[in-house]
């Protein structure tokens, strides 16, 4: 159980071009979902964390105006990257928890590798 | 934003050696977890400690957390090339988690 689907899993796309990343938990609900960000042979660094029904708390340094997040129901929420650059790509990975408390673990996607030519 | 150091930050290692990554903090946290990431993939949960002192065991893999709440360390016996990946400690700040830097583990035949 508690599987987290992200999709696309890979996206090429133009400089100045936006990307919408889907987040999914399949078969449980989440009012609180993050987003991650991954440099190559780094860890993950927390971008935002996302609430159904209200806007996202962001991370010092994360610019909200480029990084759209979109939380409309208990099992979808979406990162748009808006007027995409180069040093944009990077790996972006969503998760989840079960309802539970902060002891409980997160459930992780599998990531969208996203590169801006 | 709570800081996790994990150390080494890399390490190679033949099959059959035993090898120790240390998660250390300044912070108290209510609970630690750790993660195995393969590349192009999400990190997979290996265990979550919350008691003071805990000691895990999964297989050959085992966990502890410091009595002060601080610290971790995962210690692996008898590494296999199936365990080469990256490691990672993950500290709960509120309700998110934060993440220390990794440890990439190669362990070759």
């Amino acid at each position: 159980g508690a599987v987290v689907s992200q999709h696309p899993s890979r996206v090429i796309c133009k400089s100045g071009t936006s990307v919408k990343i889907e987040c999914r938990s399949l078969d449980f609900q989440a009012t609180t979902m993050f987003w991650y960000r991954q440099f190559p042979k780094q860890s993950l660094m927390l971008m935002a964390t996302s609430n159904e029904g209200s806007k996202a708390t962001y991370e010092q340094g994360v610019e909200k105006d480029k990084f759209l997040i979109n939380h409309a129901s208990l099992t979808l929420s979406t990162l748009t990257v808006t007027s995409a650059h180069p040093e944009d790509s990077s790996f972006y990975i969503c998760s989840a928890r079960v309802l539970g408390g902060e002891n409980s673990p997160l459930h992780f996607g599998n990531g969208t590798r996203l590169t801006v030519t | 934003t709570q800081l996790l150091e994990q150390s080494p930050q890399f390490l190679s290692i033949q099959e059959g050696e035993n090898l120790t990554v240390y998660c250390n903090s300044s912070s108290v946290f209510s609970s630690l977890q750790w993660y195995r990431q393969e590349p192009g993939e999400g990190p997979v949960l290996l265990v979550t400690v919350v008691t003071g002192g805990e000691v895990k065991k999964l297989k050959r893999l085992t966990f502890q957390f410091g009595d002060a709440r601080k610290d971790s360390s995962l210690h692996i016996t008898a590494a296999q090339p199936g365990d080469t990946g990256l490691y990672l400690c993950a500290g709960s700040s509120g309700y998110a988690l934060n993440f220390g830097k990794g440890t990439s583990l190669l362990v070759t035949p």
